[in-house]
C-alpha cells in the first residue's frame, strides 16, 4: 500500500498569511494526488485533483503542485473560512490512501 | 443538485452486523464508481471499499476483507455496505462518495466528490 505523510500535523496562522502544506507519498504516484478540506462535523470537500487542477467553485487562493512523491497545497492569503483540516489522497492505486491530515488553526 | 444521503448507522454490539445505505440523486449513478470512506472519532480518513459502475469489480481495505461487502442497485440509485463481525475499531462515521474523474489519453484521474453527510456506526457492548 502507498503511505501518504503530511506535514506539519498542525499549524497556526493568521488571516492573510500564505500557507503551504506538504504531502509525501511512499512511492512515485505521478500526479495522482487530490486535496480535501474538512471542517468540524462536516464531510470533506475536494479542493484540488490531479495534483494541480482546481475543483470548480473553489477559490483561486488555493493551488496545488508537485509530481512523483512530493506535493504541496498552498493557500495564498488565508481567510477565516479556511481554518480546517486538510487531507491529501492518492488515486494512483487501490487501496486509496489518505494522509493523516494537517489542521490549520487561528494564531 | 448532486447529492448522497447515507442511512443505517447506529449502535451495535461487537460481533454484530449492520447494513448501511446511500441514496444518490442528481447524477447518473450507473456511470460512476462509488466508495465508502470512514472516519473514527477524532481521527483521519480511511478508504474502506469501492465498486465499479456495473458492480462487477469490488475492492476493500485489508482490515475489512471477509467482513464487509459493498454492493449497489443501479435501478434504485443506491449503494450499500453490509458489515458483519463488527469490532470496536470499526466505530466511525461512514461516508459514501462518488468517484468523480476523467481520462486524458491513457491516464484516468479519480477523486471523491461529492460526499454524503455521513452516518455514525458505534460498536460497543
Amino acid at each position: 500500500d502507498i503511505q501518504m505523510t503530511q506535514s506539519p500535523s498542525s499549524l497556526s496562522a493568521s488571516v492573510g498569511d500564505r500557507v503551504t502544506l506538504t504531502c509525501r507519498a511512499s512511492q512515485r504516484i505521478s500526479n495522482y494526488l487530490n486535496w480535501y478540506q474538512q471542517k468540524p462535523g462536516k464531510a470533506p470537500k475536494v479542493l484540488i485533483y490531479a495534483a494541480s487542477s482546481l475543483q470548480s467553485g473553489v477559490p483561486s487562493r488555493f493551488s496545488g503542485s508537485g509530481s512523483g512523491t512530493d506535493f504541496t497545497l498552498t493557500i495564498s492569503s488565508l481567510q477565516p473560512e479556511d481554518f480546517a483540516t486538510y487531507y491529501c489522497q492518492q488515486s494512483y492505486s487501490t487501496p486509496r490512501t489518505f494522509g493523516q491530515g494537517t489542521k490549520v488553526e487561528i494564531k | 443538485e448532486v447529492q448522497l444521503v447515507e442511512s443505517g448507522g447506529g449502535l451495535v454490539q461487537p460481533g454484530g452486523s449492520l447494513r448501511l445505505s446511500c441514496a444518490a440523486s442528481g447524477f447518473t449513478f450507473s456511470t460512476n464508481w462509488m466508495s465508502w470512506v470512514r472516519q473514527a472519532p477524532g481521527k483521519g480518513l480511511e478508504w474502506v471499499a469501492n465498486i465499479k459502475e456495473d458492480g462487477s469489480e469490488k475492492f476493500y481495505v485489508d482490515d475489512v476483507k471477509g467482513r464487509f461487502t459493498i454492493s449497489r442497485d443501479n435501478a434504485k440509485n443506491s449503494l450499500y455496505l453490509q458489515m458483519n463481525s463488527l469490532r470496536a475499531e470499526d466505530t466511525a462515521v461512514y461516508y459514501c462518495a462518488r468517484e468523480a474523474g476523467y481520462c486524458s489519453g491513457v491516464r484516468c484521474y479519480f477523486w471523491f466528490d461529492p460526499w454524503g453527510q455521513g452516518t455514525l456506526v458505534t460498536v460497543s457492548s
